[in-house]
């Protein structure tokens, strides 16, 4: 089973729009992280946030976690073709003993 | 290190017999998993290793599956009596252990075994 669900599904945008998707999750964490994975490929970890950090930034990203309402997002800003992907949200327990649990994914096309 | 590899990256068989795939993880890294990845879906867990332990195993898991990493560096994975519901793509990661605060590091993936069972 997956503990998180994106949304969209689907985004298709052009070059140079901001991308946002929104990951909510069920069970309390320690922390929520970031992949992408371009098509047939495994996946590139992004970014973590930890359960008691609110907003986190690296280069065009953008993390978001509410705790309160079980939810993440992630924004890319100035999209390019290249970040043409599938973006998936994981969550890790509190203990840590637990592996990564991933979402669904968000699949982003971004048209030059 | 070059990363995690993963071998092989394909994989055909006929319903009926058994496959192993293989992984090496980054070698300082303590913690390898499997996961499993069909079409669309994200990565489901299988199992996962701390060294040479096998810490967790998922209900995906049946008694047909087993993973080994005997010295607590390469690991494999093994499907006997293949079906088809068992084609996947299996991705391989590895990452250290967790931080003193129990957060867990980012994971390293391999580039998967894509298995196709006829």
């Amino acid at each position: 089973s997956q503990q998180g669900e994106e949304d969209p599904q689907a985004l298709s945008i052009q070059e140079g729009e901001n991308a946002t998707m929104n990951c909510s999750y069920k069970t309390s964490i320690n922390n929520l992280q970031w992949y992408r994975q371009n098509s047939g490929r495994g996946l590139v970890h992004l970014i973590l946030i930890r359960s008691n950090e609110r907003e986190k930034h690296s280069g065009r990203l953008r993390v978001t976690l509410d705790t309160s309402k079980k939810s993440s997002s992630l924004l890319i800003t100035a999209s390019r073709a290249a970040d043409t992907a599938s973006y998936f949200c994981a969550t890790g327990g509190l203990t840590g003993r637990r592996a990564l649990t991933f979402g669904s994914g968000t699949r982003l096309q971004v048209q030059p | 290190d070059t990363g995690v590899s993963q071998d092989p990256r394909h994989k055909i068989t006929k319903r009926g017999q058994n496959v192993t795939f293989r992984c090496d993880p980054i070698s300082e890294h303590n913690r390898l998993y499997w996961y499993r990845q069909t079409l669309g879906q994200g990565p489901e867990f299988l199992t996962y290793f701390q060294n040479e332990a096998q810490l967790e195993k998922s209900r995906l898991l049946s008694d047909r599956f087993s993973a080994e990493r005997p010295k607590g560096s390469f690991s494999t994975l093994e499907i006997q009596r293949t079906e088809q519901g068992d084609s996947a793509m299996y991705l391989c990661a590895s990452s250290l252990g967790l931080r003193t605060d129990r957060t867990n590091y980012g994971y390293t993936f391999g580039s998967g075994t894509r298995l196709t069972v006829v």
